[in-house]
């Protein structure tokens, strides 16, 4: 259980255009929704949290107007990389937990390798 | 807001031997710890997790410790084998509401068959 789909798993898209990446909570609602993206080697860092119905709360130093997030149903949050640039090249990944957290943690999405060339 | 350190950054150790990686957290409200696998260019799974409530939680080759006290949280693992090899994150939050997730930097493991 706590199944979380994440797509697409990889992405090359020019620069300028927009990346749309899809995560979805497959046999549960996610409630929340946590974005982060990770650098070669390094941790994630957590980029957004999103509640069902509501602003995604960003962290400090994300650009809000360029990363665009929704979370319009208990099933489904998306992550919008505007006006794409070779620097914003990374692995995005998804985490969600909802009604099962407490069983499952906080189950992430397979990632989003987004290449801007 | 909360911080966690994770040591060592890189651990190799001999097929069979046991590995330690150690964490500490910032926040005293933090109440929940849960540790993560990931290899390279997938998603993190979650192999243990510990409450506050608990000193000490055992899962076959896997335990992980807490002192509350001393804010500091341990993973270790026995009898390491080669599919063991992978990048080990630990994490502390506060359970239940929209509590963000702070990881720790990551512990690149070898085993080296």
């Amino acid at each position: 259980g706590a199944v979380v789909s994440q797509h697409p798993s990889r992405v090359i898209c020019k620069s300028g255009t927009s990346v749309k990446i899809e995560c979805r909570s497959l046999d549960f609602q996610a409630t929340t929704m946590f974005w982060y993206r990770q650098f070669p080697k390094k941790s994630l860092m957590l980029m957004a949290t999103s509640n069902e119905g509501s602003k995604a709360t960003y962290e400090q130093g994300v650009e809000k107007d360029k990363f665009l997030i929704n979370h319009a149903s208990l099933t489904l949050s998306t992550l919008t990389v505007t006006s794409a640039h070779p620097e914003d090249s990374s692995f995005y990944i998804c985490s969600a937990r909802g009604d099962r957290a407490l069983l499952y943690g906080y189950t992430f999405g397979s990632g989003t390798r987004l290449t801007v060339v | 807001g909360e911080n966690v350190e994770q040591h060592p950054s890189t651990l190799s150790v001999q097929e069979g031997d046991s590995a330690v990686i150690k964490c500490t957290y910032s926040d005293s409200a933090s109440n929940y710890f849960p540790w993560y696998k990931q290899e390279l260019g997938k998603r993190p799974q979650l192999i243990i997790d510990i409450r506050s409530n608990v000193g000490e939680k055992k899962d076959q080759r896997i335990a992980v410790t807490l002192n509350k006290t001393a804010k500091h949280f341990s993973l270790h693992i026995t009898e390491t084998q080669p599919e063991d090899s992978a990048v080990y994150f630990c994490a502390a939050t506060i359970s239940g509401g929209y509590q963000k997730v702070t990881f720790g930097t990551g512990t690149k493991l070898q085993v080296i068959p």
